[in-house]
């Protein structure tokens, strides 16, 4: 079955820019069923959907989060990233790559999702 | 934004019982609202899709059901792999999550 696993930095300074990706393996980003998503989750607390991409590069981001994030879809490596510039600490959180399955007239879910990883903005 | 709303916020509850938590979205979302289940330290598992559809290997004990605004969840018997926070999420537009129930053990 498809498993997403995210990589990268669990350390990022304030006003730089995060960095990860997530590398699907038993299934394709190229896939036309599917969008390939972002969320984070802070320490205690609930979920923020940050952005989506689809295999032909197009994007929708969250618009709390557009100016800062760039999502890309790396298709050779069947792979997708996501940047988020001029962190601060309230960006610290648990980040989450996610399949996002597009169901019939929009109907759209999250299944499977990675286990995680903790980013922390500190200096 | 739709803003989405969860009650209780958490519960204690006995195996065996029956559970309903509630969610309602601030305007129309029909059917467009999924379920996830989550536990401490890992990722939200999928659970029911639009509304009331149970997720491939999900357990018959759990049902979703409602439209437009508001929205349940039942776990018609409660085991003990059930104790965790449930999160509704909309996908009608820009995706967002309640703010969670946790279940908890009585």
């Amino acid at each position: 079955q498809v498993q997403l696993q995210e990589s990268g930095p669990g350390l990022v300074k304030p006003s730089q820019t995060l960095s990860l990706t997530c590398t699907v393996s038993g299934g394709s980003v190229s896939s036309g069923s599917y969008y390939w998503s972002w969320i984070r989750q802070p320490a205690g607390k609930g979920l923020e959907w940050i952005g989506r991409i689809f295999t032909s590069g197009s994007t929708n981001y969250n618009p709390s989060l557009k100016s800062r994030v760039t999502i890309s879809v790396d298709t050779s490596k069947n792979q997708f990233s996501l940047r988020l510039s001029s962190v601060t600490a309230a960006d610290t959180a648990v980040y989450y790559c996610a399949r996002e399955s597009r169901g019939y007239e929009g109907h759209n879910w999250f299944d499977p999702w990675g286990q995680g990883t903790l980013v922390t903005v500190s200096s | 934004d739709i803003q989405m709303t969860q009650s209780p916020s958490s519960l204690s509850a006995s195996v065996g019982d029956r559970v309903t938590i509630t969610c309602r979205a601030s305007q129309s979302i029909s059917s467009f609202l999924n379920w996830y289940q989550q536990k401490p330290g890992k990722a939200p598992k999928l659970l029911i899709y639009t509304a009331s559809t149970l997720h491939s290997g999900v357990p018959s004990r759990f049902s979703g059901s409602g439209s437009g605004t508001d929205f349940t969840l039942t776990i018609s018997s409660l085991q003990h792999e059930d104790f965790a926070t449930y999160y509704c999420q909309q996908s009608y537009s820009t995706p967002t999550f309640g703010p969670g129930t946790k279940v908890d053990i009585k």
